[in-house]
């Protein structure tokens, strides 16, 4: 088992719905990240949290470090938005990320 | 900031050559990463650096070699390419550890025929 699941693995939505990716781990963790891929390749982190939610703009992202579990939230979705969205965790223990294998999603007008 | 440049963005070896991957930042971090994805799977770390002159194997490191001589540069030797070596490698930098934003590179495309 990965430390580190995605769901789903593909999602398919039309634009304006609400998108939930979800993302749960199995270790202990200083961090988890959000990153996103784009159709061309490059990755960027989105959000980086160690509790509790942060938005930017319709991105939303939580974490329950209780039940080992993050979502990332879509708001009014765009077929812009369309592209790999990747979880990756920090351990308490290390300087390296463990990543999940990520979830497409694709956005039709 | 250029932020974390690649060098080449594609590159096709004949199995037995060698090649490095360049990897450069700008933002005075000291974690640098390299990691190697192929198609439909996650991430993986190949080798990384906490600092100049210390380096450390990943998930991924066999057939890879690293240095770390200035802050600035973390290039990645293959030797002897490999066809299982065909994949999309990025480099990344951080300013701490896993704790802190990564940046990445835009990835270099290579395909070992």
């Amino acid at each position: 088992k990965n430390e580190v699941e995605q769901s789903p693995q593909n999602l398919t939505a039309q634009e304006g719905e609400f998108i939930t990716i979800n993302c749960s781990y199995s270790v202990g963790i200083s961090a988890l990240h959000w990153l996103q891929q784009h159709p061309g390749g490059g990755i960027v982190s989105l959000f980086m949290l160690s509790s509790g939610k942060k938005k930017h703009g319709r991105l939303i992202a939580t974490i329950n470090i209780q039940e080992k579990h993050s979502s990332l939230h879509i708001t009014a979705s765009h077929p812009r938005d369309s592209a790999v969205y990747i979880c990756a965790v920090g351990r308490t223990s290390g300087s390296r990320l463990t990543f999940g294998e990520g979830t497409q999603l694709t956005v039709n007008p | 900031n250029a932020g974390v440049t690649q060098t080449p963005k594609f590159r096709i070896l004949k199995i037995g050559q060698s090649m490095t991957l360049q990897c450069t930042q700008d933002m005075n971090h000291n974690y640098m990463y390299w990691y190697r994805q192929d198609p439909g799977m996650g991430l993986k770390l190949i080798y990384y650096s906490v600092g100049a002159g210390i380096t450390d194997k990943g998930e991924v490191p066999n057939g890879y070699n690293v240095s770390r001589s200035t802050t600035e540069d973390f290039p990645l030797r293959l030797e002897l390419a490999a066809p299982s070596q065909t994949s999309v490698y990025f480099c990344a930098s951080s300013r701490q550890g896993d704790a802190y934003e990564q940046y990445f590179g835009p990835g270099t495309r290579l395909t070992v025929t």
